[in-house]
């Protein structure tokens, strides 16, 4: 079967970086993406990664490899604001999402 | 550029009583999906359109859910009879796609959800 997981729940601090994690199996790959969705709103689309490495946009940076099956979402400078679920999805073989069950970020002052 | 359009943002009925829900997808997206969200799980795909066909609908409760994609822009997902399990968010979102095919990245863009709750 397909699977993606992510850790359920992560806090940090303000100011600080954290990193989530995702892990996936899937039938065939073209493209991993995350998404992040505050609570009782609709997911935003953040970031895709299709190759190899590192993808940057302003604070937040995502990486992807492929032999491993493993990505990961990175925050710097975090903001109070950034609390909020962070859902990683893979395009798969029938260019069909799969969806994580998303993680949870609480950041602390 | 207007985004996903969904309406109503809320709805509470009574178990076995019918829902319908709208969308209006981002102007010139050729593909469009109704997700389901329950609390604390990522989005469950029930259905796809690409203009007004169907794609994929592998997940659609097909006994007391329908869809349909009338002109190939506007969508509207029906329940009926509705049951307990049903309280969810239903997510709309559409996508440019590609006649033919998709674009490697095509980026699916939400709309801001119907929250159901089923009594």
């Amino acid at each position: 079967g397909q699977n993606i997981d992510q850790p359920t729940e992560m806090t940090a601090t303000e100011g600080a970086i954290v990193q989530i994690n995702c892990t996936y199996q899937t039938s065939g790959f073209n493209g991993l993406f995350w998404y992040q969705q505050h609570a009782g709103e609709a997911p935003t689309f953040l970031s895709y990664n299709v190759l190899d490495g590192l993808e940057e946009k302003g604070r937040f940076s995502s990486f992807l490899s492929r032999s491993k099956g493993y990505s990961y979402l990175l925050l710097k400078e975090l903001q109070m604001k950034d609390s909020a679920s962070y859902l990683c999805a893979v395009r798969d073989s029938n260019y069909q999402l799969i969806w994580g069950a998303g993680t949870k970020l609480i950041i602390k002052p | 550029e207007a985004g996903v359009a969904q309406s109503p943002r809320y709805k509470i009925i009574e178990k076995r009583q019918s829902v319908a829900f709208w969308c209006n997808p981002i102007s010139g997206h050729a593909t469009l999906y109704w997700y389901q969200q329950i609390l604390g799980q990522g989005p469950k795909l029930l259905i796809q359109f690409q203009n007004n066909g169907v794609v994929d609908d592998s997940q659609l409760p097909k006994d007391r859910f329908s869809a349909e994609r009338l002109k190939g822009v506007d969508s509207t997902l029906k329940i009926q009879p509705a049951k307990l399990e049903d309280s969810a968010v239903y997510l709309c979102a559409s996508s440019l796609g590609v006649a033919g095919g998709l674009s490697q990245r095509d980026t699916q863009y939400f709309g801001p959800g119907t929250r159901l709750t089923v009594l």
